[in-house]
């Protein structure tokens, strides 16, 4: 099946710092990704759909200037905490979507906001 | 809007079966998708029923009616590897809605 992968797999900083996560497909081109949140035991929320090329769409309540997020090729999306704070601790997934439409999820990286 | 319900923990016995179920309210639906996450690890895709019936995968099938606006994921000869948070999902507008998840506990 296709992979997907993240990095870093987990992550510490201090607040206020910005943190970059990586989101590759590594054998297939994927022209939409997406970002998901997860706090502990509960369940995945979409942040925003990444598209090649294109600014991403970014989820009612979700702030666009705090959540950066790139696209700029077709197995590259990247996400930036900008001003981390401990609120934003949390677990942050990507997957990409095939050119069939099936999708794929990354293996999350955890981020820890001290 | 859309909504789904799933319970929140079900606990089972290794070498039985288990029942999950998801009631859901969208407007626009296109399939009913179950996911299976193990704690830190990526959600990875176990099944997916767009019509009514039953779809099974090994010790894994799936059921859906649409005309009550529910479906359940039944687990067979339970696994300790079983144990996991499984989640039931919906497309909307192009985009994977996930239920809250059940955390599944298997008992030796």
């Amino acid at each position: 099946g296709a992979v997907v992968s993240q990095h870093p797999s987990w992550v510490i900083c201090k607040s206020g710092t910005s943190v970059k996560i990586e989101c590759r497909s590594l054998d297939f081109q994927a022209t939409t990704m997406f970002w998901y949140r997860q706090f502990p035991k509960q369940s995945l929320m979409l942040m925003a759909t990444s598209n090649e090329g294109s600014k991403a769409t970014y989820e009612q309540g979700v702030e666009k200037d705090k959540f950066l997020i790139n696209h700029a090729s077709l197995t590259l999306s990247t996400l930036t905490v900008t001003s981390a704070h401990p609120e934003d601790s949390s677990f942050y997934i990507c997957s990409a979507r095939t050119s069939g439409r099936d999708e794929f999820f990354g293996p999350g990286t955890r981020l820890t906001v001290l | 809007g859309q909504s789904l319900e799933q319970p929140s923990e079900v606990t089972a016995v290794e070498g039985a079966i288990v029942q999950i179920n998801c009631t859901y309210q969208t407007s626009g639906f296109y399939g009913l998708s179950w996911y299976q996450q193990h704690d830190g690890g990526a959600p990875t895709f176990l099944s997916y029923n767009a019509l009514d019936g039953l779809e099974e995968t090994g010790r894994f099938s799936s059921f859906l009616s649409r005309s009550d606006s529910y479906g359940y994921l039944l687990l067979q000869e339970l696994q300790m590897k079983d144990s996991a948070s499984y989640f039931c999902a919906v497309n909307r507008d192009d985009k994977i809605i996930f239920g809250k998840g059940t955390r599944l506990h298997i008992l030796p």
